[in-house]
């Protein structure tokens, strides 16, 4: 038990549509990393916030977009969605600290999305 | 592109040890060795990391090699509930102003500890 939950669990949608997917971060964490892990391939990094703004980003469309709130919670937000957005999508916390390297990121279970 | 190289698939007899290999033959000298595992459908859960030291936790111990090319990942006694995927991750510590870096997964190793 990691404390990071998302929701929902299972999710479906259609080609086109928009979906919001939500990530509560382990109480005292402030970063949120956001993963879409296609069936049978390692996650793959969409982006991360830290201190509600985005910082860094993988190679993902501009239509993946995020949001991080005050509380550290986030959401993941795809637009115009498309067959191959069929995923399992992760969220990672960690606690970043200026000139602190250390940072160990702890993974929630994950939103099964389905585009049909 | 992950920077490791792991074996597509293990397996182990329950209750023996289990070693899981990896090469990073590029890692650089502030980059640390991370291990991940995924039980099905589930998060990736942390298990271990280390520079050059070997490491024990409660979970595994982490062998590196004095070169720092390879390592292995001990389970010391493996049970059914450690068959899962295991991702070896190099990753830098540098400081990036305050926020962290990613993770760079590859395929890992799909370990199937058996009766």
């Amino acid at each position: 038990e990691t404390g990071v939950t998302q929701s929902p669990t299972h999710l479906i949608k259609t080609r086109g549509q928009q979906v919001t997917l939500r990530c509560s971060s382990q109480s005292g964490h402030n970063t949120v990393s956001w993963y879409q892990q296609a069936l049978g391939q390692g996650p793959q990094f969409i982006f991360q916030y830290y201190r509600e703004e985005e910082n860094g980003r993988g190679n993902f469309p501009p239509r993946f977009s995020g949001l991080q709130f005050p509380n550290y919670s986030s959401e993941l937000n795809v637009n115009a969605l498309e067959l191959d957005d069929s995923a399992l999508y992760l969220c990672a916390s960690s606690l970043a600290r200026p000139g602190v390297s250390k940072n160990i990121q702890y993974f929630g279970a994950g939103t099964r999305l389905s585009v049909l | 592109d992950a920077k490791t190289t792991q074996p597509p698939s293990m397996d182990c007899a329950e209750g023996r040890a289990a070693n899981l290999p990896c090469n990073h033959s590029t890692i650089s000298g502030n980059e640390y060795v991370y291990w991940y595992r995924q039980i099905h459908s589930q998060g990736p859960q942390y298990i271990i990391h280390g520079l050059k030291n070997n490491e024990t936790n409660e979970m595994a111990s982490l062998i590196i090699t004095e070169d720092r090319k390879s390592s292995t990942l001990i389970l010391p006694h493996a049970t059914l509930r450690d068959t899962a995927v295991y991702y070896c991750i190099v990753r830098s510590h540098r400081d990036y102003g305050g926020s962290q870096g990613n993770l760079i997964f590859g395929k890992g190793t799909k370990l199937s500890v058996k009766p």
